[in-house]
């Protein structure tokens, strides 16, 4: 059963603290995207990968947030250091695209619900 | 105002009615059109994925797009109880990057 594993599920910290979220995504995937969902905002992209290359960090706050994917089975977000605002759910999703910028259907993993106090 | 919008209910229909959920937007340059069904605590999974214009069948779901209007409708027959869930619609131009609705909150009531 392909899927994309988040972890941890949740996670509570204090406000200042580091936050690591970690995705593997589905078997053969070439391409990882971190998304943001919050009831005001919805679902807003924060980074994009394909082939484990960076392409396109533009929805990031640069200053705090940071996307790697050390290798093609392991994406990470990290936010140093964290801010009641980041409060929200993180989606890692995958999937398989051709060219560089091409279309690609994603899917999701369950999300990492982050609640900063 | 927003790129994409789309009403955020909550609906609430009874068992088997007809559900039509619906998103505007105000890119000409979208080509591509997804909904996506998220339950509640999970991930949004894809429903369905239509590229421009014209109508596409899936059993109970049924996605069209008009981009003329700019207009994106989702049609449910059948509902069920099961289909309560917030549905996403998301369009894109060809590239990565899609912009998401806000979603709509539906409740199929037995």
């Amino acid at each position: 059963d392909a899927r994309v594993t988040q972890t941890p599920r949740h996670k509570v910290t204090e406000m200042g603290q580091e936050v690591t979220m970690r995705c593997q995504p589905i078997l053969g995937h070439n391409t990882v995207f971190w998304y943001r969902q919050t009831m005001m905002q919805g679902l807003e992209l924060l980074a994009y990968f394909r082939n484990r290359a960076p392409l396109d960090d533009s929805g990031m706050p640069k200053d705090r947030f940071s996307a790697e994917m050390p290798d093609a089975t392991l994406a990470t977000l990290k936010i140093q250091p964290s801010e009641p605002r980041d409060s929200a759910v993180y989606f890692c999703a995958s999937g398989f695209g051709t060219g560089t910028l091409s279309n690609t259907e994603a899917f999701f993993g369950q999300g990492t619900r982050l609640t900063v106090v | 105002q927003k790129e994409v919008e789309q009403d955020p209910g909550p609906l609430s229909v009874p068992e088997g009615a007809i559900v039509s959920l619906n998103c505007t937007y105000s890119n000409s340059a979208f080509q591509y059109f997804m909904w996506y069904r998220q339950y509640s605590r999970k991930g949004p999974e894809l429903l369905m994925y239509t590229y421009s214009s014209g109508n596409k069948e899936d059993g109970r779901f049924t996605a069209q797009v008009d981009k003329s209007s700019k207009y994106i409708s989702l049609f449910i027959r059948d509902s069920q109880p099961s289909d309560s869930a917030t549905y996403l619609c998301a369009m894109g131009s060809g590239t990565y990057k899609y912009i998401f609705g806000t979603g709509t909150r539906l409740k199929v009531l037995a």
